[in-house]
């Protein structure tokens, strides 16, 4: 069982270069989420989306976007990548029904010069 | 949704159950209790989750106070690979919300 699965693993940028992180899950959940993880520190939200064609802001956009054009799939971008976005970045999906229960990708680990 | 306290470390016994405090004092009556868990270097696992009784499955057993201010994760035979930060989290309902706030949790280390 596939569940969640991020692309790139690793990836090292030079400030002001652009990146996507993509995120596909197989389990039909309605809700994704984009999570980033500071070292010694918890996740914050970036961003979330509810459904196909539709995201939300979560509680530490900037500087991210995101698209959802395919169920299945949660894409997030960094324009100009900063060293600040120097972080793992983990996706999770849910169902409608337990969104509380989430599921997460296995994360990408990027660095920015 | 309700603060939660974990103490910070913990150590365990290989084979021996391991139990895991979470304190949720202010918690409210339509608030369930979530545990995680993140293993080094992986995405955080959702272990078990519950209102007021307990709850057991295949990977650890959540006993929750009668007046629910307080619960306990138990790991009943703890294995070398159940070393990591397991997160007690507090949420309103289980269809509810979105944002999932990981504290600082507890770091269980399991020695041989």
């Amino acid at each position: 069982n596939a569940g969640v699965t991020q692309t790139p693993k690793f990836r090292v940028l030079k400030t002001g270069q652009s990146m996507t992180l993509l995120c596909a899950q197989d389990m039909n959940h309605e809700y994704m989420y984009w999570y980033r993880q500071d070292p010694g520190m918890g996740l914050r939200l970036i961003h979330y989306s509810v459904g196909e064609g539709t995201t939300a802001k979560g509680e530490v956009p900037d500087g991210y976007n995101v698209s959802r054009l395919k169920k299945q799939n949660f894409l997030l971008g960094l324009e100009s990548a900063a060293p600040s976005q120097t972080s793992v970045y983990f996706c999770a999906s849910s169902s409608q029904l337990a969104k509380n229960i989430q599921y997460f990708g296995a994360g990408t680990r990027l660095s920015v010069l | 949704d309700a603060k939660t306290t974990q103490p910070p470390s913990m150590d365990c016994a290989e084979g021996r159950a391991a139990n895991l405090p979470c304190n949720h004092s202010t918690i409210s009556g339509n608030e369930y209790v979530y545990w995680y868990r993140q293993i080094h270097s992986q995405g955080p696992q959702y272990i078990i989750h519950g209102l007021k009784n307990n709850e057991t499955n295949e990977m650890a057993s959540l006993i929750i106070t009668e007046d629910r201010k307080s619960s306990t994760l138990i790991l009943p035979h703890a294995t070398l690979r159940d070393t990591a930060v397991y997160y007690c989290i507090v949420r309103v309902g289980e269809t509810s919300g979105s944002r999932l706030t990981f504290g600082e949790g507890t770091q269980l280390t399991v020695n041989p």
